[in-house]
């Protein structure tokens, strides 16, 4: 089973439209939790750490489900430049390498 | 803001060359990684070093690999005898503890032929 599993998509949303992505992960002990963006060949960039209580920042909320092991990301009001691949990363309390899952693509619709 | 500088931002090689690929982490942080995307797929885990030495390395990480932090601010990854699967981009990341946020640098695209 893999680490951290994502559906790929692609996502084809208008402007202004709400999306969430759904990110899984298989091991229990795992302890933070990460959404980075990622634009075509460029590195990933943090979006927002995911806390235990929920986060938001601006038009991106991020929620974090222990019991049934997934974390969520809620883009409201999409704008063009949200169109990327969204990235979670996991990190296990026993080491530090950060297990990412293969990415969401977005892409947002005049 | 601080940022990861890596270079070179593109290395064409020869398969069985050596390449050495180059990284300044932020300059407070303690942790230091390499992860490789291949091309369409995802981000992967190489190694991490922390004082001086690796605390963690995955599968990938063979003994055609190496890092060194041959100064206080230089981190490499060394690839000797690369082969044609060696060719993806190669991110080099920081970060100030084990389990908070990695910060990646803008990568190095390998291709070897």
């Amino acid at each position: 089973r893999k680490e951290v599993e994502q559906d790929p998509g692609p996502f084809n949303v208008p402007e202004g439209a709400t999306v969430a992505f759904n990110c899984t992960y298989s091991n229990s002990a795992s302890q933070s939790f990460f959404w980075y963006r990622q634009d075509c060949r460029k590195e990933p960039k943090l979006l927002m750490s995911v806390y235990s209580s929920g986060n938001e920042d601006g038009r991106f909320t991020a929620q974090l489900n222990r019991a049934s092991q997934y974390i969520s990301l809620l883009i409201r009001d999409s704008k063009l430049s949200d169109s990327a691949t969204y990235l979670c990363a996991v990190n296990r309390n026993t080491g530090n390498q950060f297990y990412f899952g293969t990415g969401t693509s977005l892409t947002v619709i005049p | 803001e601080p940022e990861v500088t890596q270079t070179p931002s593109h290395q064409v090689t020869q398969m069985g060359q050596e390449v050495i690929l180059r990284c300044v982490p932020i300059s407070n942080h303690l942790y230091f990684y390499w992860y490789r995307q291949i091309l369409g797929q995802k981000v992967e885990f190489l190694v991490s070093f922390y004082n001086n030495e690796i605390s963690e390395k995955s599968e990938i990480f063979d003994d055609q690999f190496s890092v060194e932090r041959p100064d206080g601010s230089n981190f490499t990854l060394k690839i000797r005898s690369t082969k044609l699967e060696d060719s993806a981009m190669y991110f080099c990341a920081s970060s100030q503890t084990s389990v908070e946020t990695q910060y990646f640098g803008p990568g190095t695209r390998l291709l070897v032929l």
